[in-house]
């Protein structure tokens, strides 16, 4: 079974309007959990580095106040697209380390579908 | 900066062969590498891994080689299953984190 889970996993939302997609690990915690950004036939680009109990760290050319990022516990981290437009419209990935036989392996959520109209 | 890319985009193979799916790396400080499997409208699905002290892994019909020499990461796949079509990424580690680069992918097409 699933051991990062992602909710939803799809959303359609107006444009100018935000939306939250949840990002959990199942079974243990991970106080780092990734967010990417797939486009279709591309390969995963990472946007941010989340961590529980302090600021995300952002890769260069995201914007920080367009996807907000908590991580509020050690299962639990969000990404807010904020006033989101039509090039917003993705699917949007997150990882957590540390689940797995030997506690180190990456493990992916199922992803979240985000269409902007 | 550092990259992880693949040689070949699209891998046709009949049903029951063997698949070979190859990856470039170039950060030689990468420590921890990943294959992955990637279904239409899916989350990548954990393949195999294997650590920078090893040159070898085998899975369930799957090995992983990893040459340090040239920076080559290869993912072999015995007797292919129509279920294995997917697009498969390499993902490389640099040794401090656990932030992942990936690779471009490659398409792999299984033929009845």
């Amino acid at each position: 079974g699933a051991v990062v889970s992602q909710h939803p996993s799809w959303v359609i939302c107006k444009s100018g309007t935000s939306v939250k997609i949840e990002c959990r690990s199942l079974d243990f915690q991970a106080t780092t959990m990734f967010w990417y950004r797939q486009f279709p036939k591309q390969s995963l680009m990472l946007m941010a580095t989340s961590n529980e109990g302090s600021k995300a760290t952002y890769e260069q050319g995201v914007e920080k106040d367009k996807f907000l990022i908590n991580h509020a516990s050690l299962t639990l981290s969000t990404l807010t697209v904020t006033s989101a437009h039509p090039e917003d419209s993705s699917f949007y990935i997150c990882s957590a380390p540390g689940g797995g036989p030997s506690g180190n392996t990456i493990y992916f959520g199922e992803g979240s579908w985000l269409t902007v109209v | 900066g550092e990259s992880v890319g693949l040689h070949l985009p699209t891998l046709s193979v009949q049903e029951g062969d063997n698949s070979i799916i190859n990856c470039a790396y170039s950060n030689s400080a990468s420590d921890y590498f990943i294959w992955y499997k990637q279904e239409s409208g899916k989350g990548p699905q954990f393949i195999i891994d294997i650590r920078s002290n090893m040159d070898k892994r085998q899975g369930q019909r799957v090995t992983v080689l990893l040459n340090k020499t040239v920076k080559h990461l290869s993912l072999q796949i015995a007797a292919t299953q129509p279920g294995d079509s997917a697009v498969y990424f390499c993902a490389e580690r640099g040794a401090a984190g656990n932030k992942l680069t990936f690779g471009g992918g490659t398409r792999v097409l299984v033929k009845p």
